[in-house]
């Protein structure tokens, strides 16, 4: 099974709406970490917004926020009042905090993305 | 500057020959990584590095890919006798530490191989 599903390959969305790109997660642990990142057409990777497993409210960061439901495994991003440089893709992705130094669980495990396009 | 930096930002080989691609992290970040993004895929984890300790090397896809750290600082992934199914983008990212949820990881701006 994915770690990390996006259902949304791609969404197109009107200039200044709110978008919620769907993240669901799967993990046994009990301390763990989601992250959002955006990756506009140059390629690099742009940290957003992060909600710790056991953060019980949800992370905010400017216009973008995090829908953390815990019970459903599942950290949406909402951008509020989308703008045309919003167009990117949007990856969530995962780190599970059971593995300390030297452990391939430090990195970041990531969904397949979902591409926004805002329009005009 | 202050983010992750890679070189070459663009590399074209002919099939069969080495690349080399160069990786600098941000100043102070014990944690280094390499991923790579092939066209519509997300991100596949190659290998990590923490400080002086021996890398994470499981997701490596052949031997023909190796990478090293020197100094706990730079660091440079090697990929020998190309295949055009190496064909990606390479991302190197940095963090300042390890051990638990928490740590932001910052990426560089990549290097896009083609392998022709």
């Amino acid at each position: 099974a994915q770690k990390i599903t996006q259902t949304q390959p791609g969404m197109f969305v009107q200039e200044k709406e709110a978008v919620t790109l769907d993240c669901t997660y799967d993990t046994s642990d009990q301390s763990y970490g989601l992250f959002w990142y955006k990756q506009p057409s140059s390629g690099e990777m742009i940290f957003l917004i992060y909600q710790g497993s056991y953060d019980e409210q949800n992370a905010t960061e400017g216009r973008y926020s995090l829908n953390f439901q815990k019970a459903r495994k599942s950290a949406n991003l909402v951008i509020s009042a989308s703008q045309l440089g919003d167009s990117a893709m949007y990856f969530c992705a995962m780190r599970e905090g059971r593995m300390y130094s030297g452990g391939g669980a430090d990195g970041l495990t990531f969904g397949k993305g979902t591409h926004l396009i805002i329009q005009p | 500057g202050a983010g992750v930096s890679q070189s070459p930002s663009n590399k074209v080989t002919e099939k069969g020959k080495d690349v080399e691609l160069r990786c600098d992290p941000i100043s102070g970040h014990t944690a280094l990584y390499w991923y790579r993004q092939s066209l519509g895929q997300g991100l596949e984890f190659l290998i990590y590095f923490q400080g002086n300790s021996a890398p994470d090397k499981s997701g490596l896809p052949s031997d023909r890919f190796s990478a090293e750290r020197t100094g706990g600082s730079v660091s440079t992934l090697t990929i020998q006798r190309t295949q055009q199914e190496d064909s990606a983008v390479y991302l190197c990212a940095s963090s300042s530490r390890t051990g638990g949820s928490g740590n932001t990881i910052y990426f560089g701006e990549g290097s896009w191989l083609t392998v022709v």
